[in-house]
Formats: structure tokens, sequence, C-alpha cells
């Protein structure tokens, strides 16, 4: 079974510009979550969807916002970009929408460099 | 508060020895407890869970953890280290007490496996 897909994989934008990561959860997998890797520190929680609805928020501003399709796939959108917004953007999915014994499995990544 | 700490930024051991990655957390009710494998460039990879059960937990690729409720501990562990194992490795914990399922992550400890 294929495990959960990003794409792009490498974003080069500038400052001021929108950006739009995409993530294809694990089959029957109906949670994914996104994370905010910056080098050198651990993921930094953004959003959890299940369901097709938020189920939680990281302390991240306004400009950042996802959302979830029916097919689980789902989309993060990153509205006037500030250097300090490149990272590695991760997605993570998992089958039980965030129950604690849930477990996350991630994508590759969306490495986003802002210039 | 919820946190975890893994108190080493880097781990340094022979190959063939054992290793040990250490990982202490705080949280109000029972902890669940995650760890973690990333390579360069690539997202997480899941080792292994403490959910509830045995102390001893065996994951993936020969490593286990040690949950010992005492010392708020989850230590994860490798009898003999192979080169492949050099990475960065991340404990997380999701707390049991309240509604917040958001996983708190450490930092990180970035092991090398020496020839």
């Amino acid at each position: 079974d294929a495990g959960v897909t990003q794409s792009p994989t490498h974003l080069i934008k500038t400052r001021g510009q929108q950006v739009t990561l995409r993530c294809s959860p694990i089959s029957g997998h109906k949670s994914v979550s996104w994370y905010q890797q910056v080098l050198g520190q651990g993921p930094q929680f953004i959003f959890q969807y299940y369901e097709k609805e938020e189920r939680g928020r990281g302390n991240f501003p306004d400009r950042f916002s996802a959302r979830q399709f029916p097919n689980y796939s789902s989309e993060l959108n990153v509205n006037a970009l500030l250097l300090g917004d490149s990272a590695l953007y991760l997605c993570a999915s998992s089958s039980q929408g965030g129950t604690v014994r849930d477990t996350q499995y991630f994508g590759p990544g969306t490495r986003l460099t802002v210039l | 508060a919820q946190s975890v700490a893994q108190p080493e930024d880097q781990v340094n051991v022979a190959e063939g020895n054992p290793l040990t990655v250490k990982c202490t957390y705080s949280v109000s009710g029972n902890p669940y407890l995650f760890w973690y494998v990333q390579y360069p460039n690539r997202g997480l990879q899941f080792l292994l869970k403490y959910i509830t059960g045995d102390n001893l937990v065996k994951g993936s690729y020969g490593f286990e953890a040690e949950f010992n409720k005492s010392q708020t501990s989850f230590h994860l562990k490798k009898p003999s280290a192979l080169v492949s194992d050099s990475a960065l490795y991340f404990c997380a914990v999701r707390d049991g007490a309240g509604n917040n399922r958001k996983l708190i992550w450490g930092l990180g400890t970035s092991l090398a496996v020496n020839p």
C-alpha cells in the first residue's frame, strides 16, 4: 500500500506570495495533520482534520489555513509568505482522528524556501 | 504543562555497541509515548509506541523502549547499533487527561554510529 504522499517535493517562493501544499493520506485513513519543521527543531503542530472537520489548531497566524476533501486528501495554504515560513512541511495521516492511541504516519514533506 | 525533553543533542556510539537515546516527559494524565526517526531530508518514520501494558515495547528495526513511570522516562534502546541507524530521533507524548490530543514533541537527538 502507498504511504502518505505530498506534493510538491520542493518549492521556492518569494515574500508576499501564496502557496498551496497537498497531501494524500494512507488509504483508509480519515485524519490528516499538518506540521512545520524548522531546521534543527521538532515538528510544530499546525492543523488536524478528521472527516473534513477541523479537530485542532496550533499556534500559527491566520495566514495559515487548511481544508480536507471528501476523499480525505488535504491542502495547506499559506498566504503573504514571510522568510520565517521557510521550513519542511509535514503531513501525517492516522485512522482514528486524534484519540490518545492514534499513531500518525508521516509523508516525506514539502521543503518550502521563501526568498 | 505538557512537555518532552531529550537531554542529549547528539549521541555517538560505535557500530555493534548498544545504544540509548533518552526521553523524559511531563503530563497531567496517563502518558501515551511515541518514538520516530528522521533520515536526512525525509519525513518522520514511526518506530514504536507505549499505550499501556508491558513497560518494554518492541518496535521496528530492532529498536525497543522502556517506559518508567516513576522516572517519567521512555528511553529508546537497541542492543547492537548499525551505521545505518545514524539519523535524528524524536520522542513525542500525548497527554491522556483532558480533550487535548495534540502530540508534544522533543527537540530531537542526533545519533551517529561510527564504523
